[in-house]
């Protein structure tokens, strides 16, 4: 059964850059799309962006100018960088595997997800 | 991007009550929408996807349906474990997309 783990600093300074791991086991990352998702505390949840094992990458427009996702297949795990970080960064941030039957995709399983708090 | 609408944002119900949670979409997303679950402290959970497939181990008592660009979360026979979190998802473009979420409550 496939597990993800997300791993980082829980505090970061404003205008830093937050960096996040997230490591998957009982599986290989390979074939699978990957995505990193978060939830200010009390909010709903917003899709950052997903990568392929090959690679290529997709963000969300809304991040697209601060965020960059890589992968490392050696070490079955996938980063997350989110630059020039405000108060409004501040989220639980979970990773997430992409399922799909046919057209259809969907985000399970996910990560516990980890708090990232943004403050001086 | 394609909004997701949900509603309401939260309810309150007794256990044994049949619940009933609607996500509009700005635009047609077909049968692409997903719901899951969430309980405080935790990951969502995957409950639905293509808008009325079941994902394995889910309760039958969760069910999915579509009309246009109208979907909706039935809760049959309300359980403890099931007063909750509940987003929609659209998987039919990029970005993907979330409801706001409706939570269950208990009465």
């Amino acid at each position: 059964q496939v597990q993800l783990q997300e791993s980082g600093p829980g505090l970061v300074t404003p205008s830093e850059t937050l960096s996040l791991t997230c490591t998957v086991s009982g599986g290989s990352i390979s074939s699978y799309y990957w995505s990193w998702i978060r939830q200010p505390p009390g909010k709903g949840l917003e899709w950052i962006g997903y990568i392929h094992h090959s690679g290529s990458t997709k963000y969300n427009p809304s991040l697209k100018s601060r965020v960059s996702v890589s992968v490392d297949t050696s070490k079955n795990q996938f980063s997350l960088k989110l630059s020039s970080v405000t108060a409004a960064d501040t989220a639980v941030y979970y990773c997430a595997r992409h399922g799909n039957s046919g057209s259809y995709s969907w985000f399970d399983p996910w990560g516990q997800g980890t708090l990232v708090t943004v403050s001086s | 991007d394609i909004q997701m609408t949900q509603s309401p944002s939260s309810l309150s119900a007794s256990v044994g009550d049949t619940v009933t949670i609607t996500c509009r979409a700005s635009h047609s997303i077909t049968s692409h929408l997903n719901w899951y679950q969430q309980k405080p402290g935790k990951a969502p959970n995957l409950l639905i996807y293509g808008a009325s497939t079941l994902q394995s181990g889910v309760p039958s008592r969760f069910s999915g349906s579509v009309s246009g660009t109208d979907f909706t979360l039935t809760i049959s026979s309300l359980q403890p474990e099931d007063f909750a979190t509940y987003f929609c998802q659209q998987s039919y473009s990029s970005p993907r997309t979330f409801g706001q979420g409706t939570t269950v409550e208990i009465k």
